[in-house]
């Protein structure tokens, strides 16, 4: 099973809708972070949580919420969605422990809003 | 100016040549150095990762920091179809704390 998955894959909404983008990971990391992937910007970060009571807007968090669950749970939330979040969107995890704060990638969420 | 720079290519090569990515980045602090290796419609895969300056080579790969010029590369040997993909560079400080990534660049390795 992967250590890091995220739900939905896919997802088409339309402008003004909520949606919410989850992710869960089994490698027993207090670091999470929620990124977004678009064509030559590279990735950028949205939300990172250090542990369950710890959450920090990172480089474009206007228009998105999270929510840190739990260790193994973090979502990010699109209260009103509208075309220019349309992109790709990725969760990771770190261990601070480790090399350098090396993250681990989920599979991604392909988010569309119309 | 961004913190990293990243040519995003694409880069395009025939079957067995080398191929040489690079990053330029502006802050003297960081300490690690991370190439992430990304197929297509996949998250991006720990490929490469260094502590302050010097070589590492891991099989066909080798990553280079010269923190003296804040310029970092990963090379690849006999370049094989299956690399091609996006690479990107990343980096963190002290602690690792809070990772920057380049933009990636996208390679093609033709058969």
């Amino acid at each position: 099973d992967a250590d890091v998955t995220q739900t939905p894959r896919n997802r088409i909404t339309k402008t003004g809708k909520r949606i919410m983008l989850e992710c869960s990971q089994t490698k027993g990391h207090d670091r999470m972070y929620w990124y977004r992937q678009d064509p030559g910007l590279g990735l950028r970060l949205i939300y990172y949580s250090f542990d369950v009571k710890d959450i920090n807007k990172g480089e474009i968090s206007d228009g998105y919420s999270v929510s840190r669950q739990a260790q193994a749970k973090f979502s990010l939330s699109l209260e009103s969605a509208i075309p220019n979040q349309t992109a790709l969107y990725f969760c990771a995890t770190s261990d601070p422990r480790g090399r350098g704060d090396t993250q681990y990638f989920g599979p991604g969420t392909r988010l569309t809003v119309l | 100016q961004k913190e990293v720079e990243q040519d995003p290519g694409p880069l395009s090569v025939p079957e067995g040549a080398i191929v040489s990515l690079n990053c330029t980045y502006s802050n003297s602090a960081f300490q690690y150095f991370m190439w992430y290796r990304q197929y297509s419609r996949k998250g991006p895969e720990l490929l490469m990762y260094t502590y302050s300056s010097g070589n590492k080579e891991d099989g066909r790969f080798t990553a280079q920091v010269d923190k003296s010029s804040k310029y970092i590369s990963l090379f690849i040997r006999d370049s094989q179809p299956s690399d091609s993909a996006t690479y990107l560079c990343a980096m963190s400080g002290a602690g690792g704390f809070k990772t920057i990534f380049g933009a990636g660049t996208r390679l093609f390795v033709k058969a």
